[in-house]
C-alpha cells in the first residue's frame, strides 16, 4: 500500500520554463514532508522540505506547496535549467513516527 | 569529508548466499536506515536505527537484519538472498530524526542470480 504517490512517471520541460511535479499522500497523520534529488548512480540529495503548519516554503528556484486538505503537494522550479534532470522523489513522516515515506519518484527532464 | 559510505558499490550473489552490505558515516548522527530503490517502487525503507543498540523494522524488513554496534556503522545482513533482493540498496543517516535532512550513501547495485 503506497502511501506517498507520485503519479506521473516522467515529465518533460522545456528550458526556462516551469516545471511542476506533484505528490499525493494518504497517511493524514503525515506531518512533514521532504524532497529529494537523485542523479543517476548517486545517492539521493536533500532538496527542500515543509512542515505541515506551512502551506508554502521557497528556497531560490524551488518552491513546494503543501495542501492539507488535498493531501497533496507540489514542488515548482522556475526558471527550469537542464542541469534539473534528474528523478525528483516526495517523502513523508509522521510526528512520533521515525520512518520516513519515500514516493515513487518523478524523472524530470529538461530540454534546451 | 567522507560522508556516507557504502561498501560494495556492486554485488552479485548466487541464491542462498548471505552477505553483508557495509555502511559507514562519519558526522556523528545518530539517525542511519537503509532503504532500497527498485523501478517503479521509489525508495523502500528496509530498517532503521535511531542510535547505537536500537533498530527497528521499516516497510519491507523481511530476508534482512541489522545492528547498530556504533553511531558510525550500520550494516545489513542478507540473511539468504532471493532473487527478489536484486535491487539498488542505498544507506542514509542524518543528525535528528526522519524529518532531518538525510544524506545518502552512493548507493550499492546488488544482483541475485
Amino acid at each position: 500500500d503506497q502511501q506517498v504517490k507520485q503519479n506521473s512517471p516522467s515529465l518533460s520541460v522545456q528550458e526556462g520554463r516551469i516545471s511542476i511535479l506533484n505528490c499525493d499522500y494518504t497517511n493524514s497523520m503525515f506531518d512533514y514532508f521532504l524532497w529529494y534529488k537523485k542523479y543517476p548512480a548517486e545517492g539521493p540529495t536533500f532538496l527542500i522540505s515543509i512542515s505541515s503548519i506551512k502551506d508554502k516554503n521557497e528556497d531560490g528556484r524551488f518552491t513546494v506547496f503543501l495542501n492539507k486538505s488535498a493531501k497533496h503537494l507540489s514542488l515548482h522550479i522556475v526558471p527550469s535549467q537542464p542541469g534539473d534532470s534528474a528523478v525528483y522523489f516526495c517523502a513523508a513522516s509522521a510526528l512520533g513516527s521515525d520512518k520516513l515515506i519515500f514516493g515513487t519518484g518523478t524523472r524530470l527532464q529538461v530540454f534546451p | 569529508n567522507a560522508g556516507v559510505t557504502q561498501t560494495p558499490k556492486f554485488q552479485v550473489l548466487k541464491t542462498g548466499q548471505s552477505m553483508t552490505l557495509q555502511c559507514a558515516q562519519d558526522m556523528n548522527h545518530e539517525y542511519m536506515s537503509w532503504y532500497r530503490q527498485d523501478p517503479g517502487m521509489g525508495l523502500r525503507l528496509i530498517h532503521y536505527s535511531v542510535g547505537a543498540g536500537i533498530t527497528d523494522q521499516g516497510e519491507v524488513p523481511n530476508g534482512y537484519n541489522v545492528s547498530r554496534s556504533t553511531t558510525e556503522d550500520f550494516p545489513l545482513r542478507l540473511l539468504s538472498a532471493a532473487p527478489s533482493q536484486t535491487s539498488v540498496y542505498f544507506c542514509a543517516s542524518s543528525r535528528g530524526d526522519a524529518n532531518t535532512e538525510a544524506f545518502f550513501g552512493q548507493g550499492t547495485r546488488l544482483t541475485v542470480v
